[in-house]
This record gives structure tokens, C-alpha cells and sequence, in this order.
């Protein structure tokens, strides 16, 4: 398994603003992911966060919206850009530790975003 | 768009009751996760199924997988009321590598 840590814990915005949220792993992971989930609904993928490369987007997701940095194997921050009350939700990162496509999955303990 | 479906969407039991969640979902995967949360915490990963397997368990969890029916199901005997939270099946596809894409989680209620 994998010990994930998230920052910040929650946050309430402003419409209009950016908020960089933090994703750190305890040990060296290839596979590292963000989701989002809006209130009451369940999780959706945004990005796969790649290192030394540029983030592959889902389908619905860009990069103007939610850049995402991933300057080593144990960290990663996704940024929700110009933010309005629709982008209220819980970020969540996640890393798969195994071999692609055969690896368990863990996830961070979230970051609850508001936005007024 | 969700790859899977699950059913109930909500369910209600008695502690000491078992509680038997479904997961549908729509093409071929790799393998089947499943998850809790509680209160809209973090994930916390309970199995993995892979698609050459049929039945796993894990403590108190019976996890089994149908591929011909594109099924899973989620069995957790003796509930307790620390078993309240929402369980989440998530699919790893064939094309996708790790990415996951679950479905619409379960509700469970476990009333002491």
C-alpha cells in the first residue's frame, strides 16, 4: 500500500480564484492520478499525472482548467483555475504502486473545495 | 460517463445482518476494486478482483465477479454500524491501464 497525504484538507473560495491543491506520496510511484467528486455523486477521473510530462486529460477536462504539475515520483498538485460554484467537490489524488493495469488503487484523504 | 451501475443505491439493515451489493458494468476490464467511504472522506480500498478470478474474501468481505454477466457483487457478513458509509466498485480496462472508472456507489445504513 501507499500512505497519501493531501493539502490542504478543505478550502472555501472565491469565484474567480485558483487554489493549488497538494499530493504527496510516501514512496516512489509511476501512476498517480486526480479525480473529483461532486457532492453526492461518485468519483471522476480528470487526469493522469505523468512525470516529466505534460498530465493526459479525460474526456470533459483541460488543462487551462485544472493544470496539474508532477515534478517527481512522489508528488503531484492539481490546480482548479478561475473557480465558480460548479468546481465545488472533493479532489481526490490517487497512486497505483503495481505493475499498470494489475495494481491496486489508493487514495488521499481528499480535499473538500467550496466555492462562493 | 460511469462504466458501472450499482444496486442498491441505498440499503438499510440491522447490525449483525449480512449486506450483498451489486456492481454492473459494461465492457471488458482488467480487474474490479471496491471501496468504502465514510462521510466523504477518502477511499479507503478494500478488495481487488481480477478478471481470471471468481470469489475473493477478505475478513468479514466476499467479493465475487462474474465476467460473463459484467457483475460483481460486494457481500459483507455480520455488519456492524462501523460498516455505515458508501461502497464504490471501480473498473480498470483493458485500454485504460490503471485509470479507474466507478460506479455509482451504494449507500449502506447499518443501524445498531
Amino acid at each position: 500500500s501507499a500512505v497519501i497525504s493531501q493539502k490542504p484538507s478543505r478550502d472555501i473560495c472565491q469565484r474567480g480564484t485558483s487554489l493549488t491543491i497538494q499530493c504527496q506520496v510516501d514512496s516512489q510511484v509511476t501512476m498517480m492520478f486526480w479525480y473529483r467528486q461532486q457532492p453526492g455523486q461518485s468519483l471522476t477521473l480528470i487526469a493522469t499525472a505523468n512525470q516529466g510530462s505534460e498530465a493526459t486529460y479525460e474526456s470533459g477536462f483541460v488543462i487551462d482548467k485544472f493544470p496539474i504539475s508532477r515534478p517527481n515520483l512522489t508528488f503531484s498538485t492539481l490546480t482548479v483555475s478561475n473557480m465558480s460554484p460548479e468546481d465545488s467537490s472533493i479532489y481526490l489524488c490517487s497512486v497505483a504502486p503495481g505493475l499498470a493495469g494489475d495494481s491496486e488503487q489508493f487514495f488521499g484523504p481528499g480535499t473538500r473545495l467550496t466555492v462562493l | 460517463s460511469q462504466q458501472g451501475e450499482e444496486d442498491p443505491q441505498a440499503l438499510s439493515i440491522q447490525e449483525g445482518e449480512n449486506a450483498t451489493m451489486n456492481c454492473s458494468y459494461k465492457t471488458s476490464i482488467n480487474n474490479l476494486q471496491w471501496y468504502r467511504q465514510n462521510s466523504g472522506r477518502g477511499l479507503v480500498h478494500l478488495i481487488l478482483i481480477r478478471s481470471n478470478e471468481r470469489e475473493k474474501h477478505s475478513g468479514r468481505l466476499r467479493v465475487t465477479l462474474d465476467t460473463s454477466k459484467k457483475s460483481s457483487s460486494l457481500l459483507i457478513t455480520a455488519s456492524r454500524a462501523a460498516d455505515t458509509a458508501s461502497y464504490f466498485c471501480a473498473t480498470s480496462r483493458g485500454t485504460s491501464g490503471s485509470r479507474l472508472t466507478f460506479g455509482e456507489g451504494t449507500q449502506l445504513t447499518v443501524n445498531p
